[in-house]
């Protein structure tokens, strides 16, 4: 069974901060995983997609790096408006459905 | 590009009232999708459509319904609503396997009393 895990459930930083954020995926035939920000009331906004082990992505001061058995969300000098909940998703090779993990909740501290 | 859309934006009905969800998406996607979250459970997959035409159950079904309207239009049906369909619940479509990216319209968020 496909299974996506998040660590931590919840991390609060000070503004300034880094810190990472883990993603630990058994998804078969792993053909994308994904990184999505949901501020609260809203939807999952994209982030990153990673393709293969060793692919990093980078946008403003989110860093996003992929294992054979993991991914990890960098986050450089956070600010309060990087505050969301971050979720991580694997897509199964000749699957429609995405497997989620449940998401960290990050809070910055000005 | 509006991206997906769903209506209405907030409802509240009582228990054993139907009532419909519907959304749309002008990316010219294949496949679409219901979740629900609720606090603790992440996102859980209602129904899906693979392709216009086809409809499969998720991992919490019961107690819903879908239809595939067309390549745009995926509704989702609550035929008598419980207090335990007390969520909020997110569309989303993508071009085709999960391969490809999700992108997520905005949610719904139901009380049932």
């Amino acid at each position: 069974e496909d299974q996506v895990t998040q660590s931590p459930e919840a991390l609060r930083l000070q503004e300034g901060e880094s810190s990472s954020l883990n993603c630990s995926y058994t998804v078969s035939g792993l053909r994308g995983l994904f990184w999505y920000r949901q501020d609260p009331g809203k939807g999952p906004e994209f982030l990153f997609t990673l393709y293969s082990a060793g692919e990093e992505k980078e946008k403003e001061r989110l860093k996003a790096t992929l294992t054979k058995k993991e991914s990890f969300l960098h986050i450089t000098a956070p600010k309060p408006e990087d505050s969301a909940t971050y979720l991580c998703a694997g897509g199964p090779g000749g699957s429609y459905i995405p497997t989620f993990g449940r998401g960290t909740s990050l809070i910055v501290h000005p | 590009n509006a991206g997906v859309t769903q209506t209405p934006k907030f409802q509240v009905l009582k228990t054993g009232q139907s009532m419909t969800l519907q959304c749309a998406q002008d990316m010219n996607h294949n496949s679409m999708y219901w979740y629900r979250q609720d606090p603790g459970m992440g996102l859980r997959l209602i129904y899906y459509s693979a392709s216009e035409g086809t409809t499969d159950k998720g991992e919490v079904p019961n107690g819903y319904n879908v239809s595939r309207l067309n390549k745009r239009e995926f509704s989702l049906r609550l035929e008598s609503a419980a207090p335990s369909q007390t969520s909020v619940y997110f569309c989303a479509s993508m071009l085709g396997l999960a391969g490809e990216t999700q992108y997520f319209g905005p949610g719904t968020r139901l009380l049932v009393l």
